[in-house]
Formats: structure tokens, sequence, C-alpha cells
């Protein structure tokens, strides 16, 4: 079993509408959760981040946190073409050497005029 | 200006050389990351540290080798042992407490 894991899509979305992606975890000790979106060929930046339950919006993104779970997702309102991109879940575990900052495979995303 | 610099941004390599990628942070960061990514893919940790002198193997690291002899360099060599070591590598910093990583631009490894 992965350690994260997210539908890798396509999710075609029409503009103005509503991108959903999901990510599972396996690890419960889990902490931290992050999303970065990547264009093609650059490196990835950050989205959002989230640490306790529930949800946490920041202007058209609102990251989504279950635990108990084990899933965090992130919704994105009013989908514009700039939006397409592959957005990826990272999630930290805390280790006594370390925290392993583990991604998912990535969803990509596209958003159609 | 704070930042993460890899180098060089592309590098070419015959079969059977290793090669060193470099990755300088000035952001204070204690943690470093290197991460592997293949076309279509997401990340592959390779190796990450969390303080000078000590560093911890990732889900990949065969094939690679790293040090970690100053806070702010975190150079990875890719050996002759990585066998399809064609890939986009990814340099990531971070503060301690499992906030959010910074990426480096990235360095685009070929082998020919």
């Amino acid at each position: 079993q992965k350690e994260v894991e997210q539908n890798s899509g396509p999710l075609s979305v029409p503009e103005g509408a509503i991108a959903s992606l999901n990510c599972t975890y396996s690890d419960r000790v889990s902490q931290s959760f992050f999303w970065y979106r990547q264009y093609s060929g650059k490196s990835p930046e950050l989205i959002m981040s989230i640490y306790s339950n529930g949800d946490k919006e920041d202007g058209r993104f609102t990251a989504q946190l279950n635990k108990a779970s084990q899933y965090v997702s992130l919704l994105i309102r009013d989908s514009q073409p700039s939006d397409s991109a592959t957005y990826l879940c990272a999630v930290n575990i805390w280790r006594a050497a370390g925290n392993k900052l583990t991604f998912g495979g990535g969803t990509r995303v596209l958003v159609k005029p | 200006d704070g930042g993460i610099t890899q180098s060089p941004k592309y590098l070419f390599r015959k079969e059977g050389q290793n090669v060193t990628l470099s990755c300088e942070q000035n952001l204070n960061h204690d943690a470093m990351y290197w991460y592997r990514q293949d076309p279509g893919q997401g990340l592959r940790l390779i190796y990450y540290s969390q303080i000078v002198n000590d560093f911890q193997k990732g889900d990949i690291a065969e094939g690679y080798s790293v040090s970690r002899e100053k806070k702010e360099s975190f150079p990875l060599t890719v050996t002759s042992a990585q066998k399809n070591p064609t890939a986009f590598y990814l340099c990531a910093s971070r503060n301690e407490g499992g906030t959010e990583a910074f990426f480096g631009q990235g360095t685009r490894l070929t082998v020919v």
C-alpha cells in the first residue's frame, strides 16, 4: 500500500465549476498535510497547508482534513484555465530521525474554457 | 534574496559515470530533501536530512548518495549503480516542526 494515494486523473472541469481532489494516506501518525500545484516542467508551489481536522479556506481553495478516515481533499471553486496543472498531496510523518515528507502521485486537472 | 538554488538546470551523463547535483539554501532551514520525478508521476523521496552530518534514506535511495557537511548545502550524487537515472530531480528545504517545504527549480538529468 502506498503511503499517499491520489487519483491520477485527468480531472476535466468546465471553467467556473468546482474541482474536487482527494488524497488518502496510510500512516495514522501523520501530522501535517499540504497541497502543491505543479505546472509542466516546473517545481511544485504550495497552495494550502492543513494541520487539524475540518476545513481551511484560502481564496478559491478549500482544504478538508479528516484524520479518522485518513483523507485530505482540495476544492477549487470557480475553476480557471490557469488552474490546469498537476496537484500534489503531501503528508508529513514525524520520525525520530527527522520529518519525512511523502508525496502522492498527483492528480492532473484540466479546466476547459 | 532568500531561496533554494539547484544547479545545473540541465545535466547530461554518460552511462557508467557518477554525477553530483548541487542544492544550496539561504533560508536557514534545518531540513533538506531530495526527490525524483519521472514523467507523469509524483515525487519520490530519495534522501532527507534533519541536521548537519546526519541523513536518512527515503523510499528510493539505491544508487544515490548524499552528504550534509553544512546546513545550507545538501548535494546529491547519482552513481553508476543507478540503472535508470534519467529524471527530474528536485531539492526542498523546510523548518523544523513539519511546516511547508520550499523547492528549488530542479535539475533535469539525462543519460546519453
